[in-house]
């Protein structure tokens, strides 16, 4: 059990280029996440996907898209990129509600995602 | 909205003291709170979860204690070892979404 995955773990944009993150499970959770983790500070949400084929905005959506592109996979994308982007991302998923035996509210983390942009 | 802080950005404790992280909420609709550990160069990591009908839960060397009357939540570790050494959040859950209001952390530095 790989539990959650994230691609690429560095990466260094140019303002205005795009990109992908990439994030899979394997533990058949409902629920995806994606967090921004600045300097000093706590994780902001920044979209999430409560179940396959929903997403839904957290608190800083701007300048961010993303897709959930099976139950296994959700990716956020920088269309063009932004200094103020510069920050680590985490990927997260959860078992989410009504999966019974789960703990809804518990997420598991990937290992981060550390971007620059310059 | 809501909003989830901690009330100290740092704590410095002796190896094998007791250690108390605390935390503060403001919704007092919030049913559900969780504390990760999060290590330098890693993701968050589940610590232990109490939900808003219990006071106290224990783990293993943690417990967490509630206190909805003055909307507190503090982290208790026994023995506190080296590999404590981390930014503890607390995080606060919304029952309908299950989405995650985390706290800005206080980082733990255990001194040998």
């Amino acid at each position: 059990n790989a539990g959650v995955t994230q691609t690429p773990k560095f990466q260094v944009l140019k303002t205005g280029q795009s990109m992908t993150l990439q994030c899979a499970q394997d533990m058949n959770h409902n629920s995806m996440y994606w967090y921004r983790q600045d300097p000093g500070m706590g994780l902001r949400l920044i979209y999430y996907s409560a179940s396959e084929g929903t997403t839904d905005k957290g608190e800083v959506p701007n300048g961010y898209n993303v897709s959930r592109l099976n139950k296994r996979e959700f990716s956020l994308r920088l269309e063009s990129a932004a200094p103020s982007q510069t920050s680590v991302y985490f990927c997260a998923s959860s078992a989410g509600l009504g999966l019974a035996g789960s703990l809804p509210y518990e997420q598991y983390f990937g290992p981060g995602t550390r971007l620059t942009v310059t | 909205g809501e909003s989830v802080g901690l009330h100290l950005p740092t704590l410095s404790v002796q190896e094998g003291d007791n250690s108390i992280i605390n935390c503060a909420y403001s919704n007092s609709a919030s049913d559900y709170f969780i504390w990760y550990k999060q290590e330098s160069g890693k993701g968050p990591q589940f610590i232990i979860d109490i939900r808003s009908n219990m006071d106290k839960r224990q783990g293993q060397r943690v417990t967490v204690l509630l206190n909805k009357t003055v909307k507190h939540l503090s982290l208790q570790i026994a023995a506190t070892q080296p590999g404590d050494s981390a930014v503890y959040f607390c995080a606060d859950a919304s029952s309908n979404t299950g989405k995650l209001i985390f706290g800005q952390g206080t980082t733990l530095q255990v001194k040998p």
